[in-house]
């Protein structure tokens, strides 16, 4: 019973690299969604996705894309990584009823 | 818009109980939730409550909602060390199914 699982847990990037972060759901949930956690400022929505197929803008989408590759997989990609873009990403996954399940977080420093 | 504010810490002594509260703003949110993030981990779900509801207890939890008031709350009986976390509040918007979370209250459990 994986729930959401986030692949890597720590990485770190000099400015201006790339790089994709993995994140699958075994639950069979339609709803998916990447955020950033900064201190002091709580959880922000970069990107969601309600169904295979669609993905939508959230509350600070600049700077990243997404891909739903299908109904288990979302991930999250930084095409050129700058400093204000360090922080823990989380992803997770719903249904309509329950809350989210959250995955354990990435820890990405940019420098 | 929507918004869903907490206070940012809460200090209790062992054995005390701890009341954690929040206020939302969206009168037509269909559930309301408490989430728990340990330090390094993801955010767990704790508890929810539906909105036709008013408490709703779950051993040493109790969250109560006054609808009218738009108040969410959040006790912790017998708080003990291992409840030293951050608690976010959070409610699901009817409208489009999105759950909008709290900056997260830090709870800080004194010997």
């Amino acid at each position: 019973n994986a729930g959401v699982t986030q692949t890597p847990k720590f990485q770190v990037l000099k400015t201006g690299q790339s790089m994709t972060l993995q994140c699958a759901q075994d639950m069979n949930h339609n709803s998916m969604y990447w955020y950033r956690q900064d201190p002091g400022m709580g959880l922000r929505l970069i990107y969601y996705s309600a169904s295979e197929g669609t993905t939508d803008k959230g509350e600070v989408p600049n700077g990243y894309n997404v891909s739903r590759l299908n109904k288990r997989e979302f991930s999250l990609r930084l095409e050129s990584a700058a400093p204000s873009q360090t922080s823990v990403y989380f992803c997770a996954s719903s249904e309509p009823v329950g809350g989210y399940t959250f995955g354990s977080g990435t820890r990405l420093t940019v420098v | 818009g929507e918004d869903v504010e907490q206070s940012l810490f809460l200090s209790v002594r062992e054995g005390d109980s701890s009341v954690i509260n929040c206020t939302y703003t969206d009168s037509s949110s269909t559930y309301l939730y408490w989430y728990k993030q340990e330090p390094g981990a993801g955010l767990q779900l704790l508890t929810y409550i539906f909105s036709n509801m008013d408490m709703k207890q779950d051993q040493r939890l109790t969250v109560l909602l006054n609808k009218k008031d738009k108040h969410l709350s959040l006790r912790i009986a017998d708080t003990q060390t291992g409840d030293s976390a951050i608690y976010f509040c959070a409610e699901r918007l009817n409208r489009d199914d999105k759950i909008i979370f709290g900056k997260g209250t830090r709870l800080h459990i004194l010997p």
